[in-house]
């Protein structure tokens, strides 16, 4: 179990620039999730999928933000045209479900400054 | 997204038990009760979960009111390496886990 990895670690755009970032769950895990945290706060939930299917998106997810997660596997979430507001750490959690308590285990996140 | 209220912070003596609560008056009655924590420039780990007994593991223990209306987080033994954010989540199968800003505790050499 070599956990749950992102990548980059940290990432400096420019004002207006796409940015991706990748993770990769632990391998037989079936749900991964996208958080966002900001300095201060909790991590704010993003979108989850289980397997492919992405089920849920968060009501604050712009358009500008798309996650894909081909074959079920690992994830990539996408921000275009990246705004200062966007600067956050970016989280990646997965989890087993289909036992009747599920844990989320995290990576340590991608860290994303916007100039 | 359930609600759950713990202290903004909190302090304690190094190798002194530490006791953490949380309120969750709406809990419902297959509502889980997770925490987790997160230590400085990493994600969060999980530390332990219950729905109405209380829980023992080998990092902590979890404290379930009888009502379920509140619970309480225990360290036995706080060590500077559990000086973290400890956060408290109510969680539903096939629901997401929405996390507070939770309880940032100190421990003091």
């Amino acid at each position: 179990d070599t956990g749950v990895s992102q990548n980059p670690r940290h990432k400096i755009t420019k004002r207006g620039q796409n940015v991706t970032f990748r993770c990769d769950p632990i391998s037989e895990h079936n749900r991964l999730y996208w958080y966002r945290q900001t300095l201060g706060q909790g991590p704010e939930f993003l979108t989850y999928f289980q397997n492919e299917a992405q089920l849920e998106k968060s009501r604050l997810l712009s358009d500008r933000f798309s996650a894909e997660r081909p074959k079920g596997s690992f994830s990539t979430l996408e921000i275009q045209r990246t705004e200062q507001g966007d600067s956050a750490m970016y989280l990646c959690a997965s989890s087993l479900v289909g036992t009747y308590d599920e844990k989320l285990f995290f990576g340590s996140g991608t860290q994303l400054s916007v100039l | 997204d359930a609600k759950t209220t713990q202290p903004n912070s909190m302090e304690s003596n190094e190798e002194e038990p530490v006791h953490l609560p949380c309120n969750h008056s709406t809990i419902s009655g297959t509502d889980y009760i997770h925490w987790y924590r997160q230590l400085p420039s990493q994600g969060p780990e999980y530390v332990i979960h219950g729905l109405t007994s209380n829980v023992n593991n080998r990092m902590a223990s979890l404290a379930i009111a009888e009502d379920r209306k509140s619970s309480t987080l225990i360290l036995h033994r706080a060590t500077l390496r559990d000086a973290a954010v400890y956060y408290c989540i109510l969680t539903n199968t096939g629901n997401q886990f929405y996390f507070g800003t939770g309880t940032s505790l100190t421990v003091i050499p």
